[in-house]
């Protein structure tokens, strides 16, 4: 079956410009978290959404938001970018519930100018 | 959330040696721990996991190993080949109640001399 798909794959924005992202899950994955890989950071938890509602939400500005749609895909949007917001974000599906594998996608890469 | 820490940063070992990660985790609730492996300008993958409810686990030359009382968990590769060369991330659940959402260690970057 297809694995995560992650949509642009590239980005490259303006200081104060907003950026939406998105991700289709696994068929049948209900469950959809987003991360934001830097050098310097790691890979830090953004929030998760499962059945359209946020369970879990990391320590991010409020600039940092999401939703997720009945097909279970999910869309993060950056307001009011800085340059710090440049990182590779990434999306991972699941079945949900702690301790089901977390499968990723492939990352949009977001260079912010 | 929970907090882990991962040690070490870079670790460089002769092909066929073994390799040990090592992780420390805070929030005794805790009770799922995977790794992942990224390699050069690719997604994470899952490479093991274990539950709280088992000391060790292996699959061919990786095991892992939780001490629940001490809060910290390892990764172990055995004869170590060329394409282990990657980054590897311990993480545990970033907060209870069944959510998902993990958090990672900074990473090891793992190189194998030939």
């Amino acid at each position: 079956k297809a694995g995560v798909t992650q949509t642009p794959r590239y980005l490259i924005k303006t200081r104060g410009q907003q950026v939406t992202l998105s991700c289709s899950p696994i068929s049948g994955h209900r469950s959809v978290s987003w991360y934001q890989q830097t050098p310097g950071q790691g890979l830090q938890f953004l929030f998760e959404y499962f059945s359209e509602t946020q369970r879990n939400k990391g320590n991010f500005p409020g600039r940092f938001s999401g939703r997720q749609f009945s097909n279970s895909r999910s869309e993060m949007n950056v307001s009011t970018l800085e340059l710090g917001d440049s990182a590779l974000y990434l999306c991972a599906s699941s079945y949900g519930g702690e301790g089901t594998e977390a499968f990723f996608g492939q990352g949009t890469r977001l260079t912010v100018v | 959330g929970e907090n882990v820490e991962q040690h070490p940063s870079t670790l460089s070992v002769q092909e066929g040696d073994s390799a040990v990660i090592k992780c420390t985790y805070s929030d005794s609730a805790s009770n799922y721990f995977p790794w992942y492996k990224q390699e050069l300008g690719k997604r994470p993958q899952l490479i093991i996991d274990i539950r709280s409810n088992v000391g060790e686990k292996k699959d061919q030359r990786i095991a892992v190993t939780l001490n629940k009382t001490a809060k910290h968990f390892s990764l172990h590769i055995t004869e170590t080949q060329p394409e282990d060369s990657a980054v590897y991330f311990c993480a545990a659940p970033y907060s209870g109640g069944g959510a998902d959402g993990l958090t990672f260690g900074k990473g090891t970057h793992l190189i194998i001399q030939p």
